[in-house]
């Protein structure tokens, strides 16, 4: 059975630094491409990135490329969103997700706030 | 970027009625490769989104096979053929031709 699991949220000042991670089994994780999606209170979906496999191609929502950072280790069947300079716009759910979109995470909450 | 638009935001439907759901595409989601990366995804109360139909017609697997998508270029539509109590919930587009990836802003279906 696909599994995404998501940790790392949590309540985190404005202006601060948070790392999310996203653990995944079920599949050969180093085959496939890796995301992240969010989603604010009540709002839409906002796709932020996507890293390949052996993480030589990332890419990121231009307005996010600046703060954000995804990464993966495919020894830990892992993926990571490092979030810097976070905002009360941060405020979301976090999704990972395998990109083709088949298989999501449970997500995991962010609240930006002092 | 890419900007897709619902239509209607808001949905309300019977039990076993059919139902449509419009995605309009500012530019062509047809890629130089021939595909047409444009998918559904069912978002169900308090959930994580659901995969329903990539590529405009193809259902995911253990999609129930009263949804169909259809459509090309920049005019898509999904189409619930029955709707049941499990269908609410916020349905959106979503487009991975042209970077960086967007979804609509969504459609809500309610039940009656």
């Amino acid at each position: 059975e696909v599994k995404l699991v998501e940790s790392g949220g949590g309540l985190v000042q404005p202006g601060r630094s948070l790392k999310l991670s996203c653990a995944a089994s079920g599949f050969s994780f180093n085959d496939y491409w890796m995301g992240w999606v969010r989603q604010a209170p009540g709002k839409g979906l906002e796709w932020i990135g996507e890293i390949n496999q052996d993480s030589s191609t990332i890419n990121y929502t231009p307005s996010l490329k600046d703060k954000f950072t995804i990464s993966r280790d495919n020894a830990q069947n892992t993926l990571y969103l490092q979030m810097s300079k976070l905002g009360s716009e941060d405020t979301a759910i976090y999704y990972c997700a395998r990109v083709d979109y088949g298989y999501w995470g449970q997500g995991v909450m962010v609240t930006v706030s002092s | 970027d890419v900007v897709l638009t619902q239509t209607p935001p808001t949905l309300s439907a019977t039990i076993g009625q059919s139902v449509s759901i419009s995605c309009r595409s500012s530019q062509s989601l047809l890629d130089s490769d021939g595909d047409t990366y444009l998918n559904w995804l069912l978002q169900r109360p308090g959930q994580s989104p659901q995969l329903l139909i990539y590529s405009v017609s193809n259902l995911e697997s253990g999609v129930p096979n009263r949804f169909s998508g259809s459509g090309s270029e920049t005019d898509f539509t999904l189409k619930i053929s029955g709707v049941e109590a499990e269908d609410l919930g916020v349905y959106y587009c979503m487009q991975a031709t042209h970077a960086p990836l967007t979804f609509g802003s969504g459609t809500k279906l309610e039940i009656k």
